[in-house]
This record gives C-alpha cells, sequence and structure tokens, in this order.
C-alpha cells in the first residue's frame, strides 16, 4: 500500500529554520513527482510546488518562490519542504501528495507548522 | 493563471443528491479532479479525469465536466459525507489550480 508519512508538528520562533520531511512507501519513488500544499486555518487548499524525485527538478507556484525550498533523497525516498527564516504567516499545516500525472492520488497526513 | 470557481457551502438532506459544481473559462477543455477532505484529516481523492472513481471510493460518488462547469454529484448522501471538497485541474501550462472549496453540509 503506497504511503506517505510526514514528519511530525513543529512549533518555531519567527526567524527559524525548518525543515519538514515526507517519507514515502511501497511505490518507485523516482517515478512519480511529489507536491508540497499549504492549508491555512479554515482556508483552502494551495499549492506550493512540485518536484521530480528522478532529477531533483523543482518548480514553485509564484507567490511561493524563493520562500521555500523543496528537495528529495531518493536513497531514502524522502521528500522535503524547509524554510530558512520563517515568518508567522507560515503557520499552517502542510500537506505532501503524490502526483499522479496531473492529479494528487496519495496524500500525507499533514504537518503542523506554528511560529509565534 | 487559470481560476476556478465553486460554491461557499452546499447544505442537502440525507438520502438526497448533492451537486457540488467548479466552474472555469472553457473547463470542460480540461480534466477535473476531486478531493474530499474531512474535518482534522488530510485530503482524499474521490474523482479523477472528470468521470473516474479511486478503489474504494463508493459508487454513489460521480463527476461530469461540459462547457463552463464541471459537477460532482453525491447521491443518497449520508452523514459521513458531510466535508469540503475541492476541483483541481492542470492549467496546460506548469500549474495545477485548485478551486477554493465547496462546504458540503448534511441537514
Amino acid at each position: 500500500e503506497v504511503q506517505l508519512v510526514q514528519s511530525g508538528a513543529e512549533v518555531k520562533k519567527s526567524g527559524e529554520s525548518l525543515k519538514i520531511s515526507c517519507e514515502t512507501s511501497d511505490y518507485d519513488f523516482a517515478n512519480y513527482w511529489i507536491a508540497w500544499v499549504r492549508q491555512r486555518p479554515g482556508k483552502g487548499l494551495e499549492l506550493m510546488g512540485v518536484i521530480d524525485p528522478y532529477d531533483s527538478d523543482a518548480r514553485y507556484s509564484p507567490s511561493f518562490q524563493g520562500q521555500v525550498t523543496i528537495s528529495v533523497d531518493k536513497f531514502i525516498a524522502t521528500a522535503f519542504l524547509q524554510w530558512s527564516r520563517l515568518q508567522a504567516s507560515d503557520s499552517a499545516m502542510y500537506y505532501c501528495a503524490r502526483l499522479q500525472r496531473r492529479y494528487f492520488d496519495h496524500w500525507g497526513q499533514g504537518t503542523l507548522v506554528t511560529v509565534s | 493563471s487559470y481560476v476556478l470557481t465553486q460554491s461557499p457551502s452546499v447544505s442537502v438532506a440525507p438520502g438526497k443528491t448533492a451537486m457540488i459544481t467548479c466552474g472555469g473559462d472553457n473547463i470542460g477543455l480540461k480534466s477535473v479532479h476531486w478531493y474530499q477532505q474531512k474535518p482534522g484529516q488530510a485530503p482524499v481523492l474521490v474523482i479523477y479525469y472528470d468521470t473516474d472513481r479511486p478503489s474504494g471510493i463508493p459508487e454513489r460518488f460521480s463527476g461530469s465536466n461540459s462547457g463552463t462547469t464541471a459537477t460532482l454529484s453525491i447521491s443518497r448522501v449520508e452523514a459521513g459525507d458531510e466535508a469540503d471538497y475541492y476541483c483541481q485541474v492542470w492549467d496546460g501550462t506548469r500549474d495545477y489550480v485548485f478551486g477554493p472549496g465547496t462546504k458540503v453540509t448534511v441537514l
């Protein structure tokens, strides 16, 4: 069974850095792009960017370009989302999802990030 | 960029049919995908490529897409169908776009 398991909730201060993870299993990691999606409290889904695990080609939505870094480690079948300097406005739930051509067929359980 | 519109909320009585719409410019020419998100849970794919259902999704969930509107229909609505529903398309260039979501309330 395909699984995406995300790292646990984080509480950070403004200005701190953070890297959250999305560990995948039971499929060929290199063959499916991974997406990161933000959901602020009470709001909708926002695509942050996608990455091709085969060659680490990452593409960012305009609102998130330069704000975060998406990466992968093929050897541990894990994707990452990273901030160098968090802001209060980064407080949200973050989901990773597997991209099946044009839609997202499997999702992680979410990582709640709180920035004070 | 491509914009999707959804009604903020839909209310439906148990046993009836809920219809959730997703509007966009010539959306009928695109493939539309739908996700269900229950409170406190991650989204779940319920319809892909307009009409296809992933394994495990009840036949009560169906989709259609034509002209400027795509529709997710939930027949014989149950209390457990209460959730937010999001449509999503690939805009044809490099962007995956989500609609703003529709909250379905079961009366």
